[in-house]
């Protein structure tokens, strides 16, 4: 079965640093997507990404993140100044036309805001 | 926003018997509810998921019942086995995947 890969598995920073989280998706996929889980918290939605720009966002993509499809393969997502409250496990997802086809999670990064 | 609240937060059965995990939600919109079950160190994985003009869907072993009425789901499973031990959340949302999910419940089961 195809995969959403992500690197690296884990980082740890320093808090004010910047971080990228890379993932690729699958390759004929449309549809990208950051979730993020605190230790012990649900799930959360991040961002949405389209046709190159952000179609949706949560309350916590704050000006601190950012997210890029730099080539056909990689999307990242960035945060310009890690805070302590930043450290958690990021996922990224793909689907390839949207809610009628299935979402796969890529198996995470978790970061770690020292 | 929707809220997603999931029971029980862990669940411990013997292996051949059946496990029940219930949600609820408050947005009367949403319209897609689907099920992961998240192994240790990887990420959440869609077994199952229902849509909103069907009352239950079943695949082998899982199955999934949803009430509009009284804006519930839950995931069956029936004649647990060792590797249905994981995490499982549930999820609601409104025609995307700007999921809201459930704070998961930790299955385990005893052999």
């Amino acid at each position: 079965e195809p995969e959403v890969t992500q690197t690296p598995s884990h980082q740890v920073t320093q808090m004010g640093q910047e971080v990228i989280l890379r993932c690729v998706p699958i390759s004929n996929h449309l549809y990208f997507y950051w979730y993020r889980q605190i230790l012990g918290q649900k799930v959360e939605f991040l961002v949405s990404f389209y046709n190159n720009e952000i179609s949706e966002k949560s309350e916590i993509f704050d000006d601190q993140f950012s997210v890029e499809r730099p080539d056909g393969s990689n999307f990242t997502l960035k945060i310009r100044s890690t805070k302590l409250e930043d450290s958690a496990m990021y996922f990224c997802a793909s689907s390839l036309t949207g809610l009628r086809e299935k979402l796969f999670f890529g198996s995470g990064t978790q970061l770690s805001v020292l | 926003g929707e809220n997603v609240e999931q029971h029980p937060s862990t669940l411990s059965v013997q292996e051949g018997d059946s496990a029940v995990i219930k949600c609820t939600y408050s947005d009367s919109a949403s319209n897609y509810f689907p099920w992961y079950k998240q192994e240790l160190g990887k990420g959440p994985q869609l077994i199952i998921d229902i849509r909103s003009n069907v009352g239950e869907k079943k695949d082998q072993r899982i199955a999934v019942t949803l009430n509009k009425t009284a804006k519930h789901f839950s995931l069956h499973i029936t004649e647990t086995q060792p590797e249905d031990s994981a995490v499982y959340f549930c999820a609601a949302t409104f025609n995307d995947y700007k999921l809201s999910f459930g704070a998961g419940t930790t299955v385990t089961v005893r052999a």
